[in-house]
């Protein structure tokens, strides 16, 4: 069964703070994205990468930073965490280069930064 | 840009009633189309998807979409929805051979028995 797994489900962490968030996946994806889920403004695409080593910004980068440096792990990280970035925080992965690939999706990691 | 607008941010409807949830998006070349849910507590799935060909497209759990290209729409409809189907929906689109999809701000849908 395709697999997403989100290393933590729940992170309270104080502002200034570095946030790092795993997320690996088992289906041998090429790409891996990061979105934000927040009420009302759905979800937003933070970072994602196409291969081992390679990223592009999405529409909101500012303030994060990722890291794959294997096929099956890709990492968000917030260099100093802000209270405007508390959010549900969410990977996927999917096949190809297409577009035409079903998106898997992790469980989700609810960051609240105080 | 590329956009998406879902302009139904909450229906609130009866068990047996229909549903037709509204998806726009802005870009002028070949577009993949797709409605992703999420029930409450679990992680979204895809709904459906569009590429090509008939423009009726036909999902799991009874949901359909219509892609009409004039209007740059791509709504979704189920003709009698059950409790069940109380979910947060939403539409995504990408262009053409690019992996970059972006979603609409979701509609919550609730349905009541």
């Amino acid at each position: 069964d395709v697999k997403v797994t989100q290393s933590s489900r729940y992170l309270v962490k104080r502002t200034g703070e570095k946030v790092f968030l795993e997320c690996v996946q088992d289906m041998d994806h090429e790409n891996m994205f990061w979105y934000r889920q927040d009420p009302g403004l759905g979800l937003r695409l933070i970072y994602f990468s196409y291969d081992v080593k390679m990223k592009e910004k999405g529409d909101i980068p500012e303030g994060y930073s990722v890291s794959r440096e294997k096929k099956e792990r890709f990492s968000l990280i917030l260099e100093s965490a802000s209270t405007n970035q508390t959010s549900m925080y969410l990977c996927a992965s999917n096949r190809g280069t297409s577009g035409r690939w079903e998106l898997f999706f992790g469980e989700g990691s609810r960051l609240t930064v105080l | 840009a590329q956009s998406v607008s879902q302009h139904n941010h909450h229906v609130i409807l009866s068990e047996a009633a229909s549903l037709e949830l509204g998806c726009n998006y802005s870009y002028g070349g070949t577009v993949n189309l797709f409605w992703y849910v999420q029930y409450p507590g679990q992680h979204l799935q895809l709904l459906l998807k569009y590429f090509s060909g008939d423009p009726l497209v036909k999902g799991i759990k009874g949901f359909e979409a219509e892609f009409i290209k004039s209007k740059f729409s791509f709504n979704l409809r189920k003709p009698s929805v059950q409790w069940s189907d109380t979910a947060e929906y939403f539409c995504a689109v990408n262009s053409h051979n690019t992996d970059k999809l972006i979603f609409g701000t979701g509609t919550r849908l609730q349905v009541f028995p």
